[in-house]
């Protein structure tokens, strides 16, 4: 079962608001990525897990915090966000950091900042 | 300059038609190659790995040239369900995976 699942679909927040979103695999994927993607656009990187620990964090301005609880979950709060922060975020997954293998992706949450 | 490069397209092709997409990458340390397909409002999905020896999936064959730092993605008699982005996405140290900007395909019946 090569499924990752993100809660919520769509999410409208305003700028003062704090809110996060969810990813879980059960893949026993042990590395677990946050990606941003602008309409036309491919997928940017913007964090990535390995093992439960951050091991990238590609300049991510501090008002987006990702947090791994443990090997299935991945969370992204955000707190203070501006319009320009609306887009596609999607989770993804692959099985073990530093290897060859696929990415899986999760279906996404679609922001939007007013 | 970017890791990966891709003409962003758009192609349009009739049903039936061979098309054949590629893709260069500039770090010649990448290790892992792979095609993914997103349809509009969707997520990336895996199409297909890349092996240096080539691969081929029912319609779809992908290339890898590690000299020539190409890959290439060629579908055979396309129908309308392939009309889609397809982006070409190389791996490097394993969980640092860097990604074209897309190549739109339409089909036209």
């Amino acid at each position: 079962d090569t499924e990752v699942t993100q809660t919520p679909k769509h999410l409208v927040m305003g700028m003062t608001n704090k809110k996060s979103l969810k990813c879980e695999q059960h893949m026993g994927h042990r590395a677990m990525y946050w990606y941003k993607q602008k309409a036309k656009k491919p997928p940017e990187l913007m964090f990535v897990y390995s093992y439960e620990k951050l091991s990238i964090n590609e300049s991510v301005p501090s008002r987006f915090s990702p947090e791994c609880p443990n090997s299935s979950l991945l969370n992204l709060h955000l707190h203070a966000l501006q319009p320009e922060d609306s887009a596609l975020y999607l989770c993804a997954s692959s099985q073990t950091p530093g290897t060859s293998y696929e990415q899986y992706f999760g279906p996404g949450t679609r922001l939007t900042v007013t | 300059r970017k890791e990966v490069e891709q003409d962003p397209g758009p192609f349009n092709v009739p049903e039936g038609a061979t098309v054949a997409f590629n893709c260069t990458y500039s770090n010649s340390a990448s290790q892992s190659f792979f095609w993914y397909r997103q349809d509009c409002r969707k997520e990336p999905k895996l199409l297909m790995s890349v092996y240096s020896s080539g691969n081929e999936d029912g319609r779809f064959t992908a290339q890898l040239n590690r000299a020539s730092q190409y890959i290439s993605l060629l579908i055979r008699d396309s129908k309308l369900s392939d009309s889609a982005t397809y982006l070409c996405v190389v791996s490097l140290f394993g969980n640092q995976f860097y990604f074209g900007t897309g190549t739109s395909l339409t089909v036209i019946p």
